[in-house]
Parts: structure tokens; C-alpha cells; sequence
């Protein structure tokens, strides 16, 4: 059982220059969720889907995209790499009980530097 | 909002028990999990908890106290293995999103 997976695990950008943060998980979850970890600060949403064809946005969201077309797949895009977009970023998942919480699984993340 | 506050470090000795205190204050709360993060690897879950009260799983419990926005855990007979970073994070709004703290960096001495 894979759990969470991301692609790649380490990314090195130019200013300007366009990518995609893959992420899967093989555990039929229901919620994903991206999130971004810088030192001092933690981890910070940016954005999240509840399910295929839903996505909304976290606390961070500006330069990000993201879509849900399968449970499986929720790829985060930048349109546009920013030095302020140098970051560890978290893919996680959890499936989604009425009124419930679950525990988010997180992959092992992707380490982004933007020259 | 949310606000989620803990200590930026800890020092513990091996064996010794070690407590580590978070305050939050939020606009909904549907519960509070503490997740143990080595360094350079991913968060992992170590325990959720919805109800006030004391939660217990071998070496680690966790405690919460709604009213007073208060949660701790509780490690005992620690190990060199322990060192790592505690994230307090706390489940509101929503669609099951979480916020975290900054985290607590405990390191564990002989």
C-alpha cells in the first residue's frame, strides 16, 4: 500500500517558469489537501478538495492552482515560480466522515527552490 | 481565524518525561491533533482529541480542555528517538482543514 505519493521530490525552478507538484494516493480518500512548510512558520494550507470536482482555497492560495478530475490525483500547479515560492510542500489525504475527523496521511514531500 | 501557539523548543533527558503545552484560539473547533515530524521527513499522526479529557497511547497522551483552549502531550520514558518536531494543529470550518503551529523542536539528551 503506496499511501500518499508525490512527484518529484526535489524541483530546482527559474523565476517565471511553470510546473506540476504531482500528488496520488491509493487509499480512496475522500479530502486533499496541499500545504507549504517554511522555517518558522509551519505548515500553511493553500488549497483543498473534499472531493472529485471540488477544490477550494486554504490560507495561501495566491500563485497556486490546483484541480480534482479523479479521487486519486490532485496536482498543485504554479503558473508563474516566485522566489517567495521556495518551500517543502505537503501533500496529504484523509477520507471524510460526516461530522468526523480523520487523520491527515501526508506524502513525503517536495523540496522546491526558485532561483 | 485561528491561532494556534506552542513552545519553539525543548530540551528533555532520555527516560525523563517531557510535556508540551498548546494554546490555541479559533473561530470553530472540531477537534485537536498532535503529529510528530523528524527532520526532513513528513508529519506523522499521533493522537486526535475531540472530547475534554486525557487520551492515552503507550508513551504518549494528550490532553485537552475546550473551554480553556488548552492541549497538551505528554511523553514519557523518553528516547533519542523523540527528538523531533511536535505540531499541534487544530480541525475547524469546513471540509476537515487543519491548522498548525509553528511546532515544538524537542531533543532529547543522555
Amino acid at each position: 500500500n503506496a499511501g500518499v505519493t508525490q512527484t518529484p521530490k526535489f524541483q530546482v525552478l527559474k523565476t517565471g517558469q511553470s510546473m506540476t507538484l504531482q500528488c496520488a494516493q491509493d487509499m480512496n480518500h475522500e479530502y486533499m489537501s496541499w500545504y507549504r512548510q517554511d522555517p518558522g512558520m509551519g505548515l500553511r494550507l493553500i488549497h483543498y478538495s473534499v472531493g472529485a470536482g471540488i477544490t477550494d482555497q486554504g490560507e495561501v492560495p495566491n500563485g497556486y492552482n490546483v484541480s480534482r478530475s479523479t479521487t486519486e490525483d490532485f496536482p498543485l500547479r504554479l503558473l508563474s515560480a516566485a522566489p517567495s515560492q521556495t518551500s517543502v510542500y505537503f501533500c496529504a489525504s484523509s477520507p471524510t466522515g460526516r461530522g468526523a475527523n480523520q487523520p491527515q496521511h501526508f506524502g513525503d514531500g517536495t523540496r522546491l527552490s526558485i532561483l | 481565524g485561528q491561532n494556534i501557539d506552542q513552545p519553539t523548543e525543548m530540551t528533555a533527558t532520555e527516560g525523563a518525561i517531557v510535556q508540551i503545552n498548546c494554546t490555541y484560539q479559533t473561530s470553530g473547533f472540531n477537534g485537536l491533533f498532535w503529529y510528530q515530524q523528524h527532520a526532513g521527513e513528513a508529519p506523522t499522526f499521533l493522537s486526535y482529541n475531540v472530547l475534554d479529557g486525557l487520551e492515552e497511547k503507550g508513551r504518549f497522551s494528550s490532553f485537552l480542555s475546550r473551554s480553556k483552549g488548552y492541549s497538551y502531550l505528554l511523553l514519557k520514558e523518553l528516547q533519542m528517538k523523540d527528538s523531533a518536531s511536535y505540531l499541534c494543529a487544530v480541525s475547524g470550518g469546513g471540509g476537515n482543514k487543519l491548522t498548525f503551529g509553528t511546532g515544538t523542536q524537542l531533543k532529547v539528551e543522555l
